[in-house]
């Protein structure tokens, strides 16, 4: 079975900095998707990034961007430039991209809360 | 195009009652995906339908059960509800297609079981 993994509970930036949230995975799987997501106070979960795991190049999305390693299986998100709408809780989450019948099952991590300090 | 569309957002049941929450995709959306969050067990698959029919179910107990309309519309249901019951639940959507990429999330229902 696959799970994922974030290890920071909590972090916190200040304004117009850098921040990297972590995610490890285990998977025996060689296709399938990465995600981060953001569901800040309001809960509606929102789509920051998604990464292929066939491609090489890592995603960039604006200000976000992944440092994706497969064979590390570890895909971690670095916000650039952060802002006070970037305080939220991430969620990493992986999803199969194997068969149709997983298509709707995402594997999700613990969570990352980010707090934006001005 | 309008989002998904969870109602109600918030309910308070007691013990041993049911409840149905319902799930509108987004339009063209055949998936929905339902997803369980709890401060303790984090967010937790459900189960998937399309076209009316499930296609993955998660780890829960016969207590939780779904189904789909033809118009893509999805309703959970809970039986017996327990304290534990208590969460956000999530619907998700997505075309359906083997290469899907993201969900798409609606804003949840908070369940409270007193």
């Amino acid at each position: 079975a696959q799970t994922v993994t974030q290890s920071q509970p909590e972090m916190s930036v200040q304004e117009a900095e850098t921040v990297t949230l972590s995610c490890t995975y285990d998977t025996s799987e060689s296709d399938y998707y990465l995600f981060w997501y953001k569901q800040p106070p309001s809960r509606q979960m929102i789509l920051v990034i998604r990464q292929e795991a066939y491609k090489q190049q890592n995603a960039t999305e604006n200000r976000f961007s992944v440092n994706f390693q497969k064979a590390a299986k570890s895909f971690s998100l670095k916000i650039s430039d952060s802002q006070l709408g970037d305080a939220a809780m991430y969620f990493c989450a992986y999803r199969s991209a194997t068969g149709s019948s997983n298509t709707g099952k995402l594997i999700f991590g613990q969570g990352t809360t980010l707090q934006v300090k001005p | 195009k309008a989002g998904v569309t969870q109602t109600p957002r918030y309910l308070i049941k007691t013990r041993g009652q049911q409840v149905t929450l319902s799930c509108s995709p987004i339009s063209g959306h055949r998936s929905v995906s339902w997803y369980q969050q709890t401060p303790g067990q984090g967010l937790q698959f459900l189960f998937e339908y399309f076209s009316e029919t499930q296609r993955n179910k998660g780890n829960f107990p016969g207590r939780f059960s779904g189904r789909q309309f033809s118009n893509s519309r999805s309703e959970m249901n809970v039986s017996t509800l327990e304290l534990g019951d208590s969460a956000l639940y999530l619907c998700a959507s997505s075309p359906g297609g083997v290469n899907t990429g993201e969900l798409f999330f609606g804003e949840g229902s908070r369940l409270t079981v007193l």
